[in-house]
């Protein structure tokens, strides 16, 4: 089946840390891959999407590069800060035969905190 | 412009009643999903509509979990004789033709006690 599997914290960094978050998944076809991030009190939103191998994914200083030989999609920020405390999710798409469905499958997230 | 609305944003139930949620996609958006997530979890796919039709209802836990979308718009989903188990944030989300990406709302907080 398809799932996806990733880092589930929750992870405490302070201001102007790196930031590696490692998400792996598994597929029976071509996966899209995304990265979903949930703000304190909001809705989920899309951070960054990639579509085909080696593509790059790029927002708001994240970045994920879709790597097919390792099946991993890696979410990586250089310098985070306080307005990035929020939880991360990873997931994956698969176009379905099944009337066009492209369902989400969701990593279980990951809680991030950033300290002033 | 309206995002994905959902209402209520809370429902408190007993265990064995009846209750609906739902959902108000983003006008024009033909695609709607609905997705649950339990505490400490990802979402989980449940149901998709393409326009009125439920044209892939394989995440629906068992036969007390139903949806509808009569006019291709609004959806709700009706869970019927209510289990704790069903407690769980329950996400709709939209998507376009064109795009592909799926808009998600605030969630419906459910409750059973």
């Amino acid at each position: 089946g398809n799932s996806v599997t990733q880092m589930e914290g929750p992870v405490t960094l302070s201001e102007e840390a790196f930031l590696t978050i490692n998400c792996t998944y598994t597929a029976t076809g071509y996966p899209s891959l995304f990265w979903y991030v949930q703000y304190p009190g909001e809705g989920l939103q899309l951070l960054l999407k990639a579509t085909k191998a080696d593509d790059k994914g790029s927002n708001k200083g994240f970045e994920a590069t879709y790597r097919k030989e390792t099946t991993s999609f890696h979410l990586e920020k250089g310098s985070v800060q306080v307005s990035d405390s929020a939880v991360y999710f990873c997931a994956l798409s698969l176009l379905s035969d099944q009337g066009g469905s492209e369902k989400l499958v969701f990593g279980k997230g990951m809680k991030l905190t950033v300290n002033p | 412009g309206a995002g994905v609305s959902q209402t209520p944003s809370n429902k408190v139930t007993e265990k064995g009643k009846y209750v609906e949620l739902r959902c108000d996609p983003i006008s024009g958006h033909t695609a709607l999903y609905w997705y649950r997530q339990s505490l400490g979890q990802g979402p989980e796919f449940l149901i998709y509509f393409q326009g009125t039709g439920a044209a892939d209802d394989s995440g629906l836990p068992n036969d007390r979990f139903f949806a509808v979308r009569p006019e291709g718009s609004v959806s709700t989903l009706k869970i019927q004789r209510t289990e704790r188990g069903d407690s769980a944030v329950y996400l709709c989300a939209s998507s376009s033709l064109d795009s592909r990406e799926q808009f998600f709302g605030p969630g419906t907080r459910l409750t059973v006690l």
